[in-house]
């Protein structure tokens, strides 16, 4: 079992539509970071979280210590936000990214 | 200047040769992690590097191996160059404080393709 888990590995939605990306990971953390990687490879940081809820524009992110169990919420949709999200945690025992598998969302106009 | 660059951004090599790549970081960031992406999957953690000393690393053969100076720019060499080093080579800096987790500044990578 991955210590990092994301859902759904793909996602096509219509432009304007409300997106949510999950992310649960096993392991302690000091810190569950949110990133966006466009084809090509480039990786934007997009949160980093420890607790609460974070927002920026259109993206807000979600964490529940608790449960282990994180959300990126995308609002208004747009076909730039086409891209794979990809959720990495920051271990309690060291500094090491441990990453998930990503989420490939297409917004279609 | 702000932002990770990372050079050169595509190379090819064959197998059997070595290679440096680089990554200056971003100002005021003292850590700087390695990760290996290959083609259609996640990146994978090489190394990473805080204060000029190696402070972790991934399941990576001793080939791989890398630098930080201390203007905390790095560099990862790669010795030996097999087909399956082909990949896209992340760098990312942050400033590393005792809570460990911190902000991650990505460079745009390079590609690298082993012949």
């Amino acid at each position: 079992k991955n210590e990092v888990e994301q859902s759904p590995q793909n996602l096509t939605a219509q432009e304007g539509e409300f997106i949510t990306i999950n992310c649960s990971y096993s392991v302690g953390i000091s810190a569950l970071h949110w990133l966006q990687q466009h084809p090509g490879g480039g990786i934007v940081s997009l949160f980093m979280l420890s607790s609460g809820k974070k927002k920026h524009g259109r993206l807000i992110a979600t964490i529940n210590i608790q449960e282990k169990h994180s959300s990126l919420h995308i609002t208004a949709s747009h076909p730039r936000d086409s891209a794979v999200y990809i959720c990495a945690v920051t271990m309690d025992s060291n500094y090491q990214l441990i990453w998930g598998a990503g989420t490939k969302l297409i917004i279609k106009p | 200047e702000t932002g990770v660059t990372q050079s050169p951004t595509h190379l090819i090599k064959t197998r059997g040769q070595q290679v440096t790549l680089r990554c200056s970081s971003q100002s005021g960031h003292n850590t700087v992690s390695w990760y290996q992406q290959a083609l259609g999957q996640g990146p994978q953690f090489i190394f990473q590097y805080y204060r000029e000393e190696e402070n972790g690393r991934g399941n990576f053969p001793p080939r791989f191996s890398g630098l930080q100076f201390p203007n905390y720019s790095s560099e990862l060499n790669v010795n030996a160059l097999e087909l399956d080093d082909s990949a896209l080579y992340l760098c990312a800096s942050s400033l590393t404080v005792s809570s460990g987790a911190n902000v991650l500044t990505f460079g745009a990578g390079s590609r690298l393709t082993v012949l």
